[in-house]
Order: structure tokens, then C-alpha cells, then sequence
């Protein structure tokens, strides 16, 4: 079993539709999760960090956290053709305190 | 603003050739890494280092080094450069005590292509 593990897509939205990607995770140890977003060609860029369970809201994402199922995830309100990219979800490992990267969601934002 | 720096965008490197590739932050912090990212492995630690003159190997060391002779630098040697490393190399960095909240700051990548 990976240590993070997401579906790899791609995943395809019409232009103002919400975008759900989701993630899971291992250690339930973790107490600090994060959503990287990266564009082709570019390195990633955090979007999101969240460590309660529950819901986060900045503008138009929302990130998820649910400890009890080991499962992160981040809805796109109203996605835009912009919002394409690849989403990384992370974990901060209790043990080693560094980021373990899952794979990456491919989004396609529909125009 | 923070800011990671890598010194290339894009290197074209020979077989064989022994091959720099500079990191420098700017945030003072401890942590730094260095990662390749490949098409359907994702990113994939090759080392990191907590502090200067410090060094780990992460999960593919094996043909390349690192060196940290000061904080805000840290670099990755490839010893003799071979096709299957033709990657996006990302450096990364964090604090030591904001980690947990502000995660890692990437640099805009190198690609390295190898001949």
C-alpha cells in the first residue's frame, strides 16, 4: 500500500462545475496535510494546508479532512479552464516529519 | 517574498559529464530537498539535508551526492551524468518549526536532459 495515494485521472470538468479530488493516506500519525497544485512544466505551488478534521474554505477551495477514514480531499467551487493542472496531495510523516507526496490528480477544466 | 532559486531552467549535459545543480533559499531555513519528478512516478526524494554539513539519502541516492557547506545553499552532483537521469530536478525547503503549517517551498525546477 502506497503511503499517499491518489487516482492519477485524469479528471474532467465542465468550465463551472466542482472539481473533487481526493486523497488517501497511511500514517495515522499524521497531523498536517497539504494540496500542491502544478502546472505543466512548472514546480508545484501550495494551495491548501489543513490539520483539523473537517472543512477549510479559502475562496474557492475547500479542503476536507476526515482522520478517522485517512482521507483528504479538495473541491473546486465554480473550476475554471485556469484550474488545470496536476493536484499533489501531502502528508507531514509523525515519524520523520517530512512531506510524502502522493502521485498527482491530472484536472481538466472543460471550457 | 520566499523565494527558492534554482540556477538553471534548462541543462543539456553529456553522457559522462560531472553535473552541478544549485539550490539557494532565502527564508533561513533549516531544511532542504532534492527531488526528481518523472512522468507517472511523480516526485521522488534523492536527498535532504536539516542542516549545514548535514546530508541524508532519500529514496534514489544512488548516483548522485549533495554537499550544504551553508545554510542557504545546497547543491546536487550528478558524477557521471547517464540518460536515465534525464529529469525535472526540484529543490525544496522548509522551516524546522513551521513545517507543519506552511509545508515546503519548491524552486522552478531544472530540467536536465542527458545525451
Amino acid at each position: 500500500q502506497k503511503e499517499v495515494e491518489q487516482n492519477s485521472g485524469p479528471l474532467s470538468v465542465p468550465e463551472g462545475a466542482i472539481a473533487s479530488l481526493n486523497c488517501t493516506y497511511s500514517d495515522r500519525g499524521s497531523q498536517s496535510f497539504f494540496w500542491y497544485r502544478q502546472y505543466s512544466g512548472k514546480s508545484p505551488e501550495l494551495i491548501m494546508f489543513i490539520y483539523s478534521n473537517g472543512d477549510k474554505e479559502d475562496g474557492r477551495f475547500t479542503a476536507q479532512l476526515n482522520k478517522a477514514s485517512q482521507y483528504v480531499s479538495l473541491l473546486i467551487r465554480d473550476s475554471q479552464p485556469s484550474d488545470s493542472a496536476t493536484y499533489l496531495c501531502a502528508v507531514l510523516a509523525s515519524a520523520t516529519n517530512k512531506l510524502i507526496f502522493g502521485t498527482g490528480t491530472l484536472l481538466a477544466v472543460q471550457p | 517574498d520566499v523565494k527558492v532559486t534554482q540556477s538553471s531552467r534548462y541543462l543539456v549535459k553529456r553522457t559522462g559529464e560531472k553535473v552541478f545543480l544549485e539550490c539557494v533559499q532565502d527564508m533561513d531555513h533549516e531544511n532542504m530537498f532534492w527531488y526528481r519528478q518523472d512522468p507517472g512516478l511523480g516526485l521522488r526524494l534523492i536527498y535532504f539535508s536539516y542542516d549545514v554539513k548535514m546530508k541524508e539519502k532519500g529514496d534514489i541516492p544512488e548516483g548522485y551526492s549533495v554537499s550544504r557547506e551553508k545554510k542557504e545553499r545546497f547543491s546536487l552532483i550528478l558524477e557521471s551524468a547517464s540518460t536515465n537521469q534525464t529529469s525535472m530536478y526540484l529543490c525544496a525547503s522548509s522551516s524546522s518549526s513551521r513545517a507543519a503549517l506552511l509545508g515546503y517551498t519548491f524552486g522552478s525546477g531544472t530540467r536536465l536532459t542527458v545525451v
